[in-house]
């Protein structure tokens, strides 16, 4: 089942703050994130595990709740280049699983 | 290091017709998975592959098919082709790490494939 993303979409003012959250009906066992531009392949932001390891981007910081099965990726003063959709892709059954993507969140950056 | 490659990039099919489409991952990786990806339902699991075996599998029909070779590239395979599977077709690679579930995956740029 794909994780459900939230919002579908947002737009916001260059400098400004965004979270964009990531649940899941099944219990997961990580977390992983990507920006895809318009035309352009996904790109690699972070992985959250189980367990609270986590790897990702320097300037880009997310959160996982193991017990409510959820993540929320924090954008904080957005820049011009963070416009794309977000997806975030969850694998479970203790990481044996493929990787199951929501369908993504649209941001649009604003000058 | 070269990136992720596909080929063809654009393939425009007709119904019931075969499509099969090549995915070369970065050097060194063994892990390749394919991805489904349209406006309405994202980016949706094919398959993913490691060292020549399937590793998982997605919810797709039976027409959907795949296989990795030794030199860990892949080709998926698509018989008796619908309306429906017009799409972005993405591969990614990622480097054999433990646990897998760490990997990151490197996106190739995709086929897109259109069915008439």
């Amino acid at each position: 089942q794909q994780p459900v993303q939230s919002p579908q979409a947002v737009i916001l003012r260059e400098g400004e703050d965004a979270v964009i959250n990531c649940s899941s009906s099944k219990a997961l066992y990580s977390v992983h994130w990507y920006r895809q531009k318009h035309g352009e392949a996904p790109v690699f932001l972070m992985i959250l595990l189980k367990g609270g390891e986590q790897k990702g981007h320097e300037k880009i910081s997310a959160s996982f709740n193991e017990k409510k099965q959820q993540s929320s990726l924090y954008l904080t003063a957005s820049q011009l280049s963070y416009s794309g959709t977000y997806f975030c892709g969850v694998r479970s059954g203790g990481g044996a699983d493929g990787l199951t993507f929501g369908k993504g969140t649209h941001l649009i950056i604003q000058p | 290091k070269a990136g992720v490659t596909q080929t063809p990039r654009y393939l425009i099919k007709t119904r019931g017709q075969q499509v099969t489409l090549s995915c070369s991952p970065i050097s060194g990786h063994r892990s390749v998975s394919w991805y489904q990806q349209t406006p309405g339902q994202g980016l949706q699991f094919l398959f993913e592959y490691f060292s020549e075996t399937q590793r998982n599998k997605g919810n797709f029909p039976g027409r959907f098919s795949g296989r990795q070779f030794s030199n860990s590239r892949s080709e998926m395979n698509v018989s008796t082709l619908e309306l429906g599977d017009s799409a972005l077709y993405l591969c990614a690679s990622s480097p054999q790490e433990v646990p897998s579930s760490y990997n990151e995956q490197f996106f190739g740029p995709g086929t897109r494939l259109t069915v008439l």
